[in-house]
């Protein structure tokens, strides 16, 4: 099955800093690469995703890049603000339509101001 | 965006006794959901899919007599800790796919705590 290695598990930054977690996946079939956040307590929202038939993806303050040939993708934030502290979760999906997901371990990212 | 409920928000029981959690989509069908497991400060496991009018399928290492899944509508969703035990502690999220391709709304979760 799918594995999904995240890291760092732990980002601290200072505000209007960049901040960059990377992931990699094993199974060669998953072309679905959502960035989820979780705040404490909460269920986790999406933030991008990026599907396998592009390398990046932009929205705002927020990139996701995609290697396919290196199974890695990472997840960009630059000019952090003290609000995008939070649990962040990568997640790989094979290619069937409501495909599950299988996630990374999780970054803590501290923005702090 | 689609809206995903969860309920109870948190529950809170004794050893031995069984627990409903809802899942519901608001605002469109879903044929599928899943239903994840977070521990303190880990990652989210994939228990079970569920299937509206059929068996749920569990994922290896999950007891299915344990965590039974009832998928009774388009829109409902329910997962039952049966006879819980202090290590069934956890938080547990619910999930719908969306129209767009793969695309899942989570549910806001539900903290269970077993005395």
């Amino acid at each position: 099955g799918e594995n999904v290695e995240q890291h760092p598990s732990t980002l601290s930054v200072q505000e209007g800093d960049s901040a960059v977690i990377k992931c990699t996946y094993s199974d060669s079939a998953s072309n679905y690469f959502p960035w989820y956040k979780q705040e404490l307590g909460k269920g986790p929202q999406l933030i991008i995703d990026i599907r396998s038939n592009v390398g990046e993806k932009k929205d705002q303050r927020i990139a996701v890049t995609l290697n396919k040939t290196a199974k890695h993708f990472s997840l960009h934030i630059t000019e952090t603000q003290p609000e995008d502290s939070a649990v962040y979760f990568c997640a790989a999906s094979a290619g069937t339509s409501y495909g599950k997901l299988t996630f990374g371990q999780g970054t803590i990212l501290t923005v702090h101001p | 965006g689609a809206v995903v409920s969860q309920h109870p928000s948190w529950v809170i029981c004794k050893s031995g006794t069984s627990v409903k959690i809802e899942c519901r989509s608001l605002d469109f069908q879903a044929t599928t959901m899943f239903w994840y497991r977070q521990f303190p400060k880990q990652s989210l496991m994939l228990m079970a899919t569920s299937n509206e009018g059929s068996k749920a399928t569990y994922e290896q290492g999950v007891e299915k007599d344990k965590f039974l899944i009832n998928h009774a509508s388009l829109t409902l969703s329910t997962l039952t800790v049966t006879s819980a035990h202090p290590e069934d502690s956890s938080f547990y999220i619910c999930s719908a796919p969306g129209t767009g391709y793969n695309e899942q709304f989570f549910g806001p979760g539900t903290r269970l705590t077993v005395l």
